[in-house]
C-alpha cells in the first residue's frame, strides 16, 4: 500500500526567509504532483515532477524529485504572505491512475 | 475553458436523509475521481472511472455510499442513508488518461453537513 508523509504539518514562518516542505512515499512512482489550497478552496495545481533529478520552478518555489530516496521537496525561497496556503504532494503509483495524497503542510506566514 | 462543475456547493441535510453530489468533469477528460476531504482523515480517494467504467471504488466507505458515471459529461455520488459522520467536502476532480496519466483538475468542491 502507498503511504505518502508529508513534514512538517504545520509551519509558521516569517516573510523573507527560506523553508522546504518534504513528502516522502512508500513504494515506486512514476509521477509526483504538488498541489496548493486556500481555505474554504479547490486544489490548484503546482508542479507536475516525472522523472529522477526533476526541478521545476515557478516564482519563489522550487519542487524536486529524487526517486532513489522516494523524497520530494517543495522549497519556498524569499516567503511572502500571499504564499500562506496548505500544500500538498500526491503520488501516483505506478501503472495506476489514483492519487494518494500527503496529510498536507499548512504553511503561515507572517509579516 | 470550464473546469470541473461541481453542485451542490453547500448541502445541510438530517442524518437519514438522502444526498446526491454532482460532477461535470472537463470536457475531453476520460478519467473522473471522487475524493473526501476531512480534517482527520485528509484527502481520500472514494472512487475513479476511466471512460465511464468504475475501475476502484476500494475507498468506498460502505454501502450507503453509490458512484455512477452514465457518460463522459456527468457523474454523482450518492449517500443514502446519510450520517453524521459522512460531513465533509466531496471533491471531483478529471484527468486525461493516455499514454501518460495526467494530472488531475478539481472543482470547487460540495461541502456537506450532516445533522
Amino acid at each position: 500500500e502507498l503511504k505518502v508523509e508529508q513534514n512538517p504539518l504545520f509551519l509558521s514562518m516569517q516573510e523573507g526567509k527560506n523553508y522546504t516542505i518534504y513528502c516522502n512515499y512508500s513504494t515506486t512512482s512514476d509521477r509526483l504532483y504538488w498541489y496548493r489550497q486556500d481555505p474554504g478552496k479547490s486544489l490548484e495545481s503546482l508542479f507536475v515532477l516525472l522523472s529522477n533529478g526533476a526541478v521545476k520552478q515557478e516564482g519563489r518555489l522550487m519542487a524536486s524529485l529524487d526517486t532513489k530516496a522516494r523524497l520530494s521537496t517543495l522549497h519556498i525561497t524569499a516567503a511572502v504572505h500571499d504564499l500562506s496556503a496548505t500544500y500538498f504532494c500526491a503520488v501516483g503509483l505506478q501503472g495506476a491512475q489514483k492519487l494518494v495524497f500527503g496529510q498536507g503542510t499548512r504553511l503561515t506566514i507572517n509579516p | 475553458d470550464a473546469g470541473v462543475i461541481q453542485s451542490p456547493r453547500h448541502e445541510v441535510t438530517e442524518m437519514g436523509q438522502e444526498v446526491t453530489l454532482r460532477c461535470k468533469p472537463i470536457s475531453g477528460h476520460n478519467s473522473l475521481f471522487w475524493y473526501r476531504q476531512t480534517m482527520m482523515r485528509g484527502l481520500e480517494l472514494l472512487i475513479y472511472f476511466n471512460n465511464n467504467v468504475p475501475i476502484d471504488d476500494s475507498g468506498m466507505p460502505e454501502d450507503r455510499f453509490s458512484a455512477k458515471m452514465p457518460n463522459a459529461s456527468f457523474s454523482t455520488l450518492k449517500i443514502q442513508p446519510s450520517e453524521p459522520r459522512d460531513s465533509a467536502v466531496y471533491f471531483c476532480a478529471s484527468s486525461l488518461a493516455g499514454k501518460v496519466f495526467g494530472e488531475l483538475f478539481f472543482g470547487e468542491g460540495s461541502r456537506l453537513t450532516v445533522l
